[in-house]
């Protein structure tokens, strides 16, 4: 079983839909969670980052940790066009020292 | 304030060879951290420095080694080259503290090795 498992799609959404985008991990260790988006061809972009337990929102962006379950959400609300990208979970331990081990990301397209 | 900034964006090497990779972190980003990303693996950690040392390292064979200068810009060096180091190696830069799991990546180099 890998540390973190993602669904690497693709998902195709029109323009407008709330989008769902998932991880588990079985490293109970894992304190830090990211999302990143990246582009084609480009490095990958933080979008958010929470610790431990918890809801953050950011604009249209929410994340979502439920360590009980060892799940991790990002929710994309009214998505745009130039949402499509691939979204990229990353997580870490302290013990770790700073090593994020990623998903292998899951690409989303958007359409208008 | 700039962004990271990664030298050269795209490198052709053969078989044997050996290659330099170079990182420029955001201004005060002291710690830097190099990933290697590939269609099958994804992105894989390779290590991590900080005040010019080497603070943590992950599964690679010693072939991949890097340093850090005293302006925190890093380079990574990957020798006897092999056709499955074909990759977009990335590099990426944070804080210290509680900020140290943020960390902001450059746009990467892409190696192919033929």
């Amino acid at each position: 079983q890998k540390e973190v498992e993602q669904d690497p799609g693709p998902l195709s959404v029109p323009e407008g839909a709330i989008v769902s985008l998932n991880c588990t991990y079985s490293n109970s260790a894992f304190q830090y969670f990211m999302w990143y988006r990246q582009y084609s061809r480009k490095g990958p972009e933080l979008l958010m980052y929470t610790y431990s337990s918890g809801n953050k929102e950011d604009g249209r962006f929410t994340a979502q940790v439920d360590k009980s379950s060892k799940y991790i959400s990002l929710f994309i609300r009214d998505s745009q066009p130039s949402d499509s990208a691939t979204y990229l979970c990353a997580m870490s331990a302290i013990q770790a020292g700073t090593a994020l081990i990623f998903g292998k990301g899951t690409t989303l397209s958007v359409s208008s | 304030k700039a962004g990271v900034t990664q030298t050269p964006r795209y490198l052709i090497k053969t078989r044997g060879q050996q290659v330099t990779l170079s990182c420029s972190p955001i201004s005060g980003h002291r710690s830097v951290s190099w990933y290697q990303q590939t269609p099958g693996q994804g992105l894989q950690f390779l290590f991590e420095y900080f005040s010019e040392t080497q603070r943590n390292k992950g599964n690679f064979p010693g072939r991949f080694s890097g340093r850090q200068f005293s302006n925190s810009r890093s380079e990574m060096n990957v020798s006897t080259l092999e056709l499955g180091d074909s990759a977009l190696y990335l590099c990426a830069s944070s804080l210290e503290g509680q900020l140290r799991y943020e960390q902001y990546f450059g746009p990467g180099t892409r190696l192919t090795v033929t």
